[in-house]
């Protein structure tokens, strides 16, 4: 079974500019879920979505970031304009199954790191 | 609020002695606990869950963890390390709060295994 893949792998920028990231889950899992993990700090959730609507968003800035999951399938991430403190990895991550199953594992994908000039 | 904690930065063990990793919650209701490693310039891979049952749970790459309602902890062990074992491990707990799936990360545990 094939992973979480996601892309580029690594992504340099200057501040103001626009960047946007890739993901494609697991095939048939339906949850999706984005993190953004800072350096040296454990990740931290930014969006989640069940097949193709968001079920949270509630820690993503949203005056500069956006996500769409068009088909419930992939995913991409949008940062516009970036800001020196968005340098992280971006990690994607899926799940098979719905918000109510409490036994849910999520697998994460490689990771987009980020770097902010 | 759902949270976990990892008091260690850092853990240094030699090769072929035993491990720990410590991590202890703080939950409303009953605990959804995971743990995961992270390799250099890898995403995150799974080792292991509880859930419910039995408080010793064994998961991937030798690794098991003890559930501690007492104690509120969920510390990872191996019996013996290998230098592969050398990586950054995040507890995290499931917050049920929001009805949704989000998990909580701890800060991660740095774990050295010399030779």
């Amino acid at each position: 079974e094939a992973g979480v893949a996601q892309s580029p792998r690594y992504k340099i920028i200057e501040k103001r500019q626009s960047v946007a990231f890739w993901c494609n889950p697991i095939s048939g899992h339906a949850t999706l879920y984005w993190y953004q993990q800072i350096l040296g700090q454990g990740p931290k959730l930014l969006i989640q979505f069940q097949n193709n609507g968001v079920v949270d968003d509630s820690q993503l800035p949203k005056d500069r970031f956006s996500a769409e999951r068009l088909k419930g399938v992939d995913s991409t991430l949008k940062i516009q304009p970036a800001k020196l403190e968005d340098s992280a990895v971006y990690l994607c991550a899926s799940s098979s199954g719905t918000s109510g199953s409490r036994i849910d594992t999520q697998y994460f994908g490689p990771g987009t790191r980020l770097t902010v000039l | 609020a759902q949270s976990v904690a990892q008091p260690e930065d850092q853990v240094n063990v030699a090769e072929g002695n035993p491990l720990t990793v410590k991590c202890t919650y703080s939950v409303s209701g009953n605990p959804y606990l995971f743990w995961y490693v992270q390799y250099p310039n890898r995403g995150l891979q799974f080792l292991l869950k509880y859930i419910t049952g039995d408080n010793l749970v064994k998961g991937s790459y030798g690794f098991e963890a003890e559930f501690n309602k007492s104690q509120t902890s969920f510390h990872l062990k191996k019996p013996s390390a290998l230098v592969s074992d050398s990586a950054l491990y995040f507890c995290a707990v499931r917050d049920l709060n929001t009805g949704f799936q989000k998990l909580v990360f701890g800060t991660g545990t740095r774990l050295l295994v010399s030779p």
